[in-house]
């Protein structure tokens, strides 16, 4: 069955550039949710998109700017980077209340 | 306090043991999710629970709504079974369609050969 793709896997960027996390979700899912996951912390949930209209705001920095196209894919943009913002970020996507989750992208900010 | 507390923190055990792993949440809920995470690895979804219980494998959640309180159970656990849980509450629908999961802190599970 087709899962949630993420792209890229990993990126690594220095400090003050920006970066643009992909998320393609599972077919006919209607929903994409953006989690960021700090070394050793537990996910935090920072966006989400119904419909291709912004539907929840979670910690997400005034910084990053997130939005869902027609054909529902995600796109998670994130400028003036911070080492702090070295994490894991998740994408999921449902079609009810059930969330799948893809497999990340690993950011690394030096 | 956290709005998702899970315990224990760290478990440790030996092959074909029975598993429990809890968490206590302290908002109203419309489900609650296990999920699993290994290390560096993405997240699975294990269950979704809104009532009762539900099994798979060698996988069962159960949820009592009423305590705030659910269950996540490993039968003939196996060291691949090592892995972070994580316990993640929805919170009741607000409107806006598409609500962010509350995640508890993770159980970090050791199974030993």
């Amino acid at each position: 069955a087709a899962g949630v793709i993420q792209s890229p896997r990993h990126l690594i960027k220095e400090k003050r550039e920006t970066a643009t996390l992909k998320c393609y979700p599972i077919p006919r899912h209607d929903t994409v949710y953006w989690y960021q996951q700090g070394p050793g912390q537990d996910p935090q949930f920072l966006i989400s998109f119904y419909e291709k209209m912004q539907s929840d705001k979670g910690s997400i920095p005034d910084r990053f700017s997130a939005q869902q196209f027609s054909d529902y894919h995600s796109e998670l943009n994130m400028s003036s980077l911070e080492l702090g913002d070295s994490a894991l970020y998740f994408c999921a996507s449902s079609l009810d209340y059930e969330q799948y989750f893809g497999p990340g992208t690993r950011l690394t900010v030096t | 306090k956290n709005e998702v507390e899970q315990s224990p923190q760290n478990l440790t055990a030996q092959e074909g043991e029975f598993i429990t792993i809890n968490c206590s949440y302290s908002v109203g809920i419309s489900a609650l999710h296990w999920l699993q995470q290994h290390p560096g690895g993405g997240i699975v979804s294990l269950f979704m629970l809104s009532s009762g219980k539900k099994k798979h494998g060698r996988l069962i959640a159960t949820i009592n709504i009423q305590e705030k309180h659910s269950s996540l159970h490993i039968t003939a656990s196996h060291p691949r079974d090592s892995a972070v849980y994580i316990c993640a509450v929805l919170r009741p629908y607000s409107g806006g369609g598409a609500d962010g999961l509350t995640f508890g802190k993770g159980t970090h599970l050791i199974i030993q050969p």
